[in-house]
Parts: C-alpha cells; sequence; structure tokens
C-alpha cells in the first residue's frame, strides 16, 4: 500500500469555481501534513502545513481527519495562478529527528478563463 | 528565490559518461536530501545527510554516488547511468526541526541518460 494517494486527477474548472482535493495516508503514526504546490517543470513550494484543527490561510483551507487518515485541501474563488499541481505530504515519523516526507502523486489543476 | 540552488539545470549524458550535480543551500539549514522525480510518479527520497553525515540511502543503486562536504553543499556523482535514470532531481534542505521540519527545494536538475 502507497504511504500518501491523492485523487488522481485532472480538475480542470473555471474561474470563481470552487475544488476540492483529498489524500489518505497509510501511517497513522504519521506527525505533520502539508500541501505543497509544484508549477509546470519548477520545484515544488510549501503552500500551507495542516493542523488537526484544520486551518485557513486566504483562499485555501485544508483539513485533516486522524482518525480516517484523511487530509483535504479546498481552494475558494480559482485564479488561474491557481493552475498547478498538487502534492499531498506526510511526515511519517519512525523516531527519526529529521523529517522524513512521503509524497503523493499529486493533483493537477487546471483554472480556465 | 536563491535559498536552494542547483547546477546545471538541464543535464543530457551518455551511459559511459560520469557527471555530477551540485546543489547548494543559503538558508543555514542543517539537513540536505536528494529526491528523484519520474513522470507520473510521486517524488522519490534518495539520500538524506543532517550535519554532512549520511543518514539515510533508500536502496539507491551505486552508480548514484552522493558526496556532502558541509551543511551547505551537496553533490550526486553519476556514473554509467541507465535510460530509466532520466528524472527531474531535486535538491532539498531543512533545519532539522523534528517532525514539523519543512523542507525547501532547489529548481531541480532535469537529467535525460541516452
Amino acid at each position: 500500500r502507497k504511504e500518501v494517494e491523492q485523487d488522481p486527477g485532472p480538475f480542470n474548472v473555471p474561474e470563481g469555481a470552487t475544488v476540492a482535493f483529498n489524500c489518505t495516508y497509510s501511517n497513522s503514526a504519521s506527525q505533520s501534513f502539508f500541501w505543497y504546490r509544484q508549477d509546470c517543470r519548477k520545484e515544488p513550494k510549501l503552500l500551507m502545513s495542516v493542523y488537526s484543527s484544520g486551518n485557513e490561510d486566504g483562499r485555501f483551507t485544508a483539513q485533516l481527519n486522524r482518525a480516517s487518515q484523511y487530509i483535504s485541501l479546498l481552494i475558494r474563488d480559482s485564479k488561474l495562478s491557481d493552475s498547478a499541481t498538487y502534492l499531498c505530504v506526510v511526515n511519517n515519523d519512525r523516531g527519526s529527528t529529521l523529517g522524513r516526507l512521503y509524497f503523493g502523486r499529486g493533483t493537477q489543476l487546471t483554472v480556465w478563463p | 528565490e536563491t535559498g536552494v540552488t542547483q547546477t546545471p539545470r538541464h543535464l543530457v549524458m551518455g551511459m559511459t559518461n560520469k557527471k555530477s550535480l551540485k546543489c547548494e543551500q543559503h538558508l543555514g539549514h542543517n539537513a540536505m536530501y536528494w529526491y528523484k522525480q519520474s513522470a507520473k510518479k510521486p517524488l522519490e527520497l534518495m539520500f538524506v545527510y543532517n550535519f554532512k553525515e549520511q543518514t539515510e540511502n533508500n536502496s539507491v543503486p551505486s552508480r548514484f554516488s552522493p558526496e556532502c562536504p558541509n551543511s551547505s553543499h551537496l553533490f550526486l556523482h553519476l556514473h554509467t547511468l541507465q535510460p530509466e535514470d532520466s528524472a527531474l532531481y531535486l535538491c532539498a534542505s531543512s533545519q532539522n526541526q523534528g517532525t514539523t521540519d519543512t523542507q525547501y527545494f532547489g529548481p531541480g536538475t532535469r537529467l535525460t541518460v541516452l
């Protein structure tokens, strides 16, 4: 079983739409959770961390359900500039002091005018 | 942003060549990482260095040889690669703050093996 699984996508939505991405992780000992964004032919960049209580950053809302081992990202009022691949990332704590990240395959989003 | 730089950005090499990828981080971080990103596959961790010491080798073939002379520089030496090694190779660094550690990525080297 893969450590992190995401919606396969791609998602194609008009400007202004609301879109949601889902992700599940297999290791219940995972400690921290992130969404990264990767533009075409560029490196991944941290979009936001995901906290147990849920958190919001402008148009972006992230939710974590530890019981179901499920993470979501909601984007409201989509902009053309939101077009990218969104990576669900989980830190699998194995007792190491280092961040050991596991990445999902990513979900591609295209926002059209 | 120039926090993590990588050179070269693009590399084409034959299977008998030897080349090296370079990564430099200007963030004062203690940990550095090499990842491989192939088409349609998730990022795969290759190597981890913490305070210049290798702490993880994720079953990477010996034709990939990392080197970390100090906490700011990381190299990946390549020799006798195979066409299936063609991928985007990403370097990352982090402060080493445990499970909340955030990794910052370089722009990557896009490698093509002929």
